[in-house]
């Protein structure tokens, strides 16, 4: 059973540029949530989606968007990028409303 | 805003002791709270979780426990191994059908062989 499977792993961009990172859940689940985690940092909310549906937001501006796709795989959109956004950026899956979430290995992000 | 404190920041202990981390959260609505490991390079991994209506939970090494009326929650270590060094996060969920977790700081567990 594939757990959470995040793409790519490692990734540089040029501030300014636009990126757009993968996620693909857990068997069986249909919610994804991302979260941001700078370095010596917990992670940090950024939103969650199901049924398609960005269902909450975190404190994070509009240059950060989503997408799910009918195969519960989602998207996480970071245009505009600025130095601040180098982070590791982990997906998290889960069933439904339950609480219980499984994170990816993340995608780490670097701005230059 | 919803908020969670943990301490210690970093923790060292020698092979075969025990470890204690303490989480405090803000919000009474909180009714989820995970443990996660991470290691160097990677996700983090849950490794034991607990719900409102529970005090206290154990898995073999691992405990956690809850106290509601004080707003904290602890991961008690046990005989601890040299692959139990990481770092340590916890976390709350709100309640009220809200879906996020809110992390804590982290604590980097080092065990002395």
């Amino acid at each position: 059973d594939a757990g959470v499977t995040q793409s790519p792993t490692h990734l540089i961009k040029t501030r300014g540029q636009q990126v757009t990172l993968r996620c693909s859940p857990k068997s069986g689940h249909d919610t994804v949530s991302w979260y941001q985690q700078a370095l010596g940092q917990g992670p940090q909310f950024i939103f969650q989606y199901y049924e398609e549906e960005e269902r909450q937001r975190g404190n994070f501006p509009d240059r950060f968007s989503g997408h799910q796709f009918p195969n519960y795989s989602s998207e996480l959109n970071v245009n505009a990028l600025l130095l601040g956004d180098s982070a590791l950026y982990l997906c998290a899956s889960s069933w439904g409303d339950s609480s219980v979430a499984f994170f990816g290995q993340g995608t780490r992000l670097t701005v230059v | 805003g919803e908020n969670v404190e943990q301490h210690p920041s970093t923790l060292s202990v020698q092979e075969g002791d025990s470890a204690v981390i303490k989480c405090t959260y803000s919000d009474s609505a909180s009714n989820y709270f995970p443990w996660y490991k991470q290691e160097l390079g990677k996700g983090p991994q849950l490794i034991i979780d607990i719900r409102s209506n529970v005090g206290e939970k154990k898995d073999q090494r691992i405990a956690v426990t809850l106290n509601k009326t004080a707003k904290h929650f602890s991961l008690h270590i046990t005989e601890t191994q040299p692959e139990d060094s990481a770092v340590y996060f916890c976390a709350a969920r709100l309640g009220g059908g809200a879906q996020k977790l809110v992390f804590g700081q982290g604590t980097r567990l080092t065990i002395n062989p």
